[in-house]
């Protein structure tokens, strides 16, 4: 009954490597969120899309990117992983508002990648 | 900007007593939603309750209701009859009502651990 799927729960990386988090939704949903989980900072928004090809920043964009090229699928990008990065990575979607009686508002998460950055 | 506050990082209670875990938050706007969440040690972020800020009657789901003050701009959650399962990091958020296209962003307070001693 898993709706939406990090690619990894656990992933070390070095140093200005590379790194793609990846996320996958079955629910057709139009919306999807990258966040950052840090003990005694809660969640915090990195980037989010409301559409395929489009994407915004959050709050805490810098040393991040995204790509959506299908609907399904959204993928964090770590151009050049760094120590600072090394957190929790929490991928969401939701549903866009149609009708108020009708909307879910909330988030559907997906279960983390906990990256490490050696 | 819309901000959300947990004021207490822990909280502990006994089996089969009730606790209530804060939440106040700052906003302008007059229509939102505010949810509680239950981050268990499995990651996997799960939605306890949610509350309509157009509403005036306060949510309830089973053994966990909320304490809406709309003037106050406060949130609590009452958990009934503690069970050791409920022992996780709850995480009080806040999203606009996206009615006429505002952002869909979710916004999360910092969290609050709470242990269930038997």
């Amino acid at each position: 009954d898993v709706k939406v799927t990090q690619s990894s729960r656990y992933l070390v990386k070095r140093t200005g490597e590379k790194v793609f988090l990846e996320c996958v939704q079955d629910m057709d949903h139009e919306n999807m969120f990258w966040y950052r989980q840090d003990p005694g900072l809660g969640l915090r928004l990195i980037y989010f899309s409301y559409d395929v090809k489009m994407k915004e920043k959050g709050d805490i964009p810098e040393g991040y990117s995204v790509s959506r090229e299908k609907k399904e699928r959204f993928s964090l990008i770590l151009e050049s992983a760094s120590t600072n990065q090394t957190s929790m990575y929490l991928c969401a979607s939701s549903a866009p508002y149609r009708d108020r009686g009708l909307y879910s508002p909330g988030y559907t998460f997906g279960s983390g990648t906990r990256l490490t950055v050696v | 900007a819309q901000t959300v506050t947990q004021s207490q990082p822990e909280m502990s209670v006994q089996e089969a007593e009730t606790v209530t875990l804060s939440c106040t938050y700052d906003t302008s706007e007059s229509d939102y939603y505010l949810f509680w969440y239950k981050q268990p040690p499995s990651r996997q972020m799960i939605l306890v309750i949610r509350q309509e800020a157009y509403k005036q009657q306060n949510a309830t789901e089973n053994r966990f209701s909320v304490n809406f003050q709309k003037a106050a701009k406060s949130f609590s959650l009452k958990i009934s009859d503690s069970q050791l399962g409920d022992a996780a990091m709850y995480f009080c958020a806040y999203r606009t009502d996206p009615y006429g296209g505002a952002t869909n962003k979710l916004i999360f307070g910092t969290g609050t651990l709470l242990a269930v001693q038997p």
